[in-house]
């Protein structure tokens, strides 16, 4: 059973670029949650995708945006990067139903100078 | 809307030796309780989960947690620590009805020295 993997791992930027992360969710799971994680801070939710629609969002600007494609692997765009953005981006995969756990991958490093 | 407060930014603790990691929530509904781990340079990894039932929930590696509806706590525990579990603890919660949608604490550094 393949895990969830993200890439790249790592990734610095300069303020105002805009940047794409990606996400390969685990088999058979339909559902993909994006986790933003600052330095000494818990993950925050960014969005979530249930079979290509997203379905739930946190408190983040629409700067942040998602797709998710039809094999269910998923890409998290981030437009006019500030500083402030820099953190680990979790992604977590699950199979959307009740008693389905997330099932994180490794996170993306992103650096914003 | 649901929170989660852990109590102890860091909790220094020798080998072998007993373990409780404090993790209150706050929330209007129902809800689910998880704890995940951390190591350096990782994603998270799912150690316990509470749906319902029974409020003792026994996870991997040997910790376990206890859900106390009344003092709106879920503890984790270990009775006897290693070195290999030294790393950062999140607890999470999230409402029982978005199950995927979790709230995390800022979490608890574990540091097992021998």
């Amino acid at each position: 059973e393949t895990g969830v993997t993200q890439s790249p791992t790592h990734l610095i930027k300069t303020r105002g670029q805009q940047v794409t992360l990606r996400c390969s969710s685990q088999s058979g799971h339909n559902t993909v949650s994006w986790y933003q994680q600052a330095l000494g801070q818990g993950p925050q939710f960014i969005f979530q995708y249930y079979r290509e629609e997203e379905n739930g969002r946190g408190n983040f600007p629409p700067r942040f945006s998602g797709l998710q494609f039809p094999n269910y692997s998923s890409e998290l765009n981030v437009n006019a990067l500030e500083l402030d953005d820099s953190a680990l981006y979790l992604c977590a995969s699950s199979r959307g139903t009740p008693n389905s756990p997330l099932h994180f991958g490794n996170g993306t490093r992103l650096t914003v100078t | 809307a649901q929170s989660v407060t852990q109590l102890d930014s860091q909790v220094p603790v020798f080998e072998e030796a007993p373990v409780e990691l404090r993790c209150n929530y706050s929330s209007s509904v129902s809800v689910y309780l998880f704890w995940y781990v951390q190591y350096p340079n990782q994603g998270l990894q799912l150690l316990l989960k509470y749906l319902s039932g029974s409020t003792l929930v026994k996870g991997i590696n040997g910790f376990e947690a206890e859900f106390n509806k009344s003092q709106t706590s879920f503890h984790l525990r270990k009775p006897s620590v290693h070195i290999s579990d030294t790393a950062e603890y999140f607890c999470a919660v999230c409402s029982d009805s978005g199950y995927s949608t979790l709230t995390f604490g800022k979490g608890t550094m574990l540091l097992v020295s021998p």
